[in-house]
This record gives C-alpha cells, structure tokens and sequence, in this order.
C-alpha cells in the first residue's frame, strides 16, 4: 500500500508561536503533495499545493506568509503555522499524490490546539 | 470543477450490502470518479475510482451508470469499521491536476 505519515499527531501550543507540521510519504516518491485543514463538523479545505523544489501553490485566501511550505525532497512536505493564534486550532491534513496510481494519499492528520 | 451530489447520511446494518449513491450530472468526458472515506479523527482513506467502466476492488465496487450521470459505491457486506463519511469528487486528471475538492460527502452508520 502507500502509506504516509504526519508527525505530530497532536500539538498545543501558545498564542503567538509557531508550529512545524511534518509530511512524509514512506514508500513512495512525491512530487506534489497538498494540505488540508478542517474545522469540526466540516469538509476538508484544501489550503496549498506543495511542489518538490518549487515555491507552493495557496488556495485563495490562505495567507502564504502565515502558513509556511516547504517541499525540500521527494518524500517530505512541512506545514510551519507562524505566530499561531487561537483561531488557528484545527485537524491539519496532509496528502501526497502517487503518480502511477493517480492517486492521494492522505496522511493521519495533526491536531493543532492553540491556547 | 463539476459538482456531486450525495444524501447527507445513510444508515445500514452489519453485514448487510451498502449503496452508496452520487450524482454528477455535469461530468465531462475526462472526469475521472474518485471515491474516499474518513473515519472519524483520521485523513481520507482511498477506496476506489474509475471513469466509465465499473470497478471492484478489495474494499468496495464503483458502479458508474451508462451516461455517467451518476455512480454508486457498493460496500458488499458492511462492518462497524465501515461507518465513516464517505466522499464522491470529480478529478479531470489533464494539465496535471491532481487536487480533490471535497464536498459534505455522505455520513455512513452501521448499526449492529
């Protein structure tokens, strides 16, 4: 199977630090992987396309200077919540596409409580 | 992007067959179906796709009608571990788009 991971699972922090999310796809190559983010009782909400060694792609209205990306190999993809604030806490998501499948797959997800 | 529809929730009971059901009236011709399942407090989990033809796999089958117009996820006996939101999202896989949009989905419980 394709099997990717997040870590960590869960994190409270702070107002006003910031948290690094870590995406991994453990037994395959991805060039593109994606973030999601869902509130409770809500769909999942697709915030950037992470491009292996090239700048991310926002989805409108997601602010790319608060929510860092950063896709450094072919099985790693970081999610950094900058100056987190309250209205930040939320289940954060991530996928990794498998090209010769076509298809995401999705990590467990990071629970991000905010203080 | 093409929109689906899918009821808001369905319930079955275990080990009984479970339908699925999804419209999709605006499909195109290159749109692929893709179907994913969430658990509660866990990602998506992949359950199957295809494009015009029906598909069976370990999990589930996707029975996709003649115009497309609609597709439906057959779980073939249904457990406890079945009950999740379940997900059908039109994927155009041309120009390298490899994003899902995901809908409300449908809120599968499995009643003993």
């Amino acid at each position: 199977g394709a099997v990717v991971s997040q870590h960590p699972s869960w994190v409270i922090c702070k107002s006003g630090t910031s948290v690094k999310i870590e995406c991994r796809s453990l037994d395959f190559q991805a060039t593109t992987m994606f973030w999601y983010r869902q509130f409770p009782k809500q769909s999942l909400m697709l915030m950037a396309t992470s491009n292996e060694g090239s700048k991310a792609t926002y989805e409108q209205g997601v602010e790319k200077d608060k929510f860092l990306i950063n896709h450094a190999s072919l099985t790693l993809s970081t999610l950094t919540v900058t100056s987190a604030h309250p209205e930040d806490s939320s289940f954060y998501i991530c996928s990794a596409f498998r090209q010769d499948t076509d298809t995401q797959y999705f990590g467990p997800g990071t629970r991000l409580t905010v203080l | 992007d093409a929109k689906t529809t899918q009821p808001n929730s369905m319930e079955s009971n275990e080990e009984e067959p479970v339908h699925l059901p999804c419209n999709h009236s605006t499909i195109s011709g290159t749109d692929y179906i893709h179907w994913y399942r969430q658990l509660p407090s866990q990602g998506p989990e992949y359950v199957i796709h295809g494009l015009t033809s029906n598909v069976n796999n370990r999990m589930a089958s996707l029975a996709i009608a003649e115009d497309r117009k609609s597709s439906t996820l057959i779980l073939h006996r249904a457990t406890l571990r079945d009950a999740a939101v379940y997900y059908c999202i039109l994927r155009d896989p041309r120009g390298s788009n490899y994003k899902l949009t995901f809908g409300k989905g449908t809120l599968l419980t499995v009643n003993p």
